[in-house]
């Protein structure tokens, strides 16, 4: 089945020490996003690619950083991270050839900072 | 700016206790309302798009429809396995064109 994989699913690190999240896909979307949610709340964007374009979003904290090396695969870096860091981190794509442009979600990966 | 809000913030049902869950929206040129349901420790889950107002979509017990202000989505009978949070976003003309702004869901129990 076609889908949107993360991973890990559960990340662990510490304080200031830097993490790499991976997501891959197999719909062979043209756009793919990175969200971060946290408790009871709503999902927010951070960025998204439009192909190899990136798109920050303007209250993305300059610890994450994104990086895409093809269709399938892209990264969320989080350099420094601080314990106000730690959420749900939510990839999802989307194709623009379709009407709506509806997005697809992973599981996510839980990101504990300790 | 985009503002998204859903009511309640939570629902407790019954098996078989229909009800509704609202999504009310204040958009610069909707272009698309989408309902996701999430579990929890996972990714939402798309359920629906909808885009004029008017128009309905159903799956299974669930109706979603859409005004110019809101969205609802019917539970229709609901069973123990419909417990989830439903999430309702938003993509305008007011946003980069990809971006959806979700609301902060509403968390429903139905109970046996």
């Amino acid at each position: 089945d076609a889908m949107v994989i993360q991973n890990p699913r559960y990340q662990v690190t510490q304080f200031g020490k830097p993490v790499t999240l991976s997501c891959s896909q197999t719909l062979n979307h043209n756009v793919m996003y990175w969200y971060q949610q946290k408790s009871s709340q709503a999902p927010k964007l951070l960025f998204h690619y439009y192909d190899k374009d990136f798109n920050n979003e303007a209250d993305t904290p300059d610890n994450f950083q994104s990086r895409r090396p093809n269709t399938s695969f892209c990264f969320l870096d989080i350099r420094s991270p601080g314990l106000g860091d730690a959420a749900m981190y939510l990839c999802a794509t989307s194709s623009v050839s379709e009407a709506y442009n509806e997005q697809f979600f992973g599981p996510g990966t839980r990101l504990t900072v300790l | 700016e985009d503002q998204v809000t859903q009511s309640p913030e939570a629902l407790r049902l019954q098996e078989g206790e229909s009800s509704s869950l609202n999504c009310s929206y204040t958009v610069s040129g909707l272009r698309g309302l989408f309902w996701y349901r999430q579990d929890p420790g996972k990714g939402p889950e798309f359920l629906f798009t909808l885009y004029s107002a008017g128009e309905e979509k159903e799956k299974e017990r669930l109706k979603a429809t859409l005004t110019k202000k809101e969205s609802f989505l019917h539970i229709t009978a609901p069973k123990p396995e419909d417990s989830a949070t439903y999430l309702c976003a938003v993509r305008s003309n007011s946003n980069s064109g990809y971006a959806l702004n979700f609301g902060k869901g509403t968390s429903l129990l139905v109970t046996p």
